[in-house]
């Protein structure tokens, strides 16, 4: 059972060039998460999915798309690539456990983006 | 707008001292509130939440909370810190879209440093 995990870890691009990061998770969860944390920001979510073949906008998703493949996995591409997207790429997942309640969001390890 | 505000950036505490990292609420309705812990280079991990029932929630490695309604406030707490607890802290509050879809906000991070 590996959670949810991310590729690539490291990426460096440079202005105007295009990346999809790639997020998976193993724990049959269907709410997906894009989050990017910058310094003294938190983190704060781009895109998120709550089930399969949904997506919706969340607090910063100019310069974004994203892709909801199947229940396992939630891509997040950049277009073209600007400086203001360096930062630090966090997926997450949950669960519905019924009653309007979810499960805590499990993380993924993080992809570390410079755009020059 | 449902936001959580951490309003210390950092937190120094000597080692076997009790420790405690702020975090304040605005929601309406009834809150469901969060905490993660960030070390270095990893994502983000759980470790607790208060959903209803008891103020006191305990939660992973010895940490509680104490989820105070009147003023508005969930600190985490721990009574006897250890090196191993230093690390970036994040208070995080459940937002529930028009569909009834869950997003987290989350504070800007509390860097705690447990001085041996």
């Amino acid at each position: 059972n590996a959670g949810v995990t991310q590729t690539p870890k490291f990426q460096v691009l440079k202005t105007g060039q295009s990346m999809t990061l790639q997020c998976a998770q193993d724990m049959n969860h269907n709410s997906m998460y894009w989050y990017r944390q910058d310094p003294g920001m938190g983190l704060r979510l781009i895109y998120y999915s709550a089930s399969e073949g949904t997506t919706d906008k969340g607090e910063v998703p100019n310069g974004y798309n994203v892709s909801r493949l199947n229940k396992r996995e939630f891509s997040l591409r950049l277009e073209s690539a600007a400086p203001s997207q360096t930062s630090v790429y966090f997926c997450a997942s949950t669960s519905f456990l019924g009653g309007g309640i979810y499960n805590e969001q499990f993380f993924g390890p993080g992809t570390r983006l410079t755009v020059l | 707008a449902q936001s959580v505000a951490q309003p210390e950036d950092q937190v120094n505490v000597a080692e076997g001292n009790p420790l405690t990292v702020k975090c304040t609420y605005s929601v309406s309705g009834n809150p469901y509130l969060f905490w993660y812990v960030q070390y270095p280079n990893r994502g983000l991990q759980f470790l607790l939440k208060y959903i209803t029932g008891d103020n006191l929630v305990k939660g992973s490695y010895g940490f509680e909370a104490e989820f105070n309604k009147s003023q508005t406030s969930f600190h985490l707490k721990k009574p006897s810190a250890l090196v191993s607890d230093s690390a970036l802290y994040f208070c995080a509050v459940r937002v529930l879209s028009n569909f009834g879809n869950e997003k987290l906000t989350f504070g800007t991070g509390t860097r705690l440093t447990i001085i041996p």
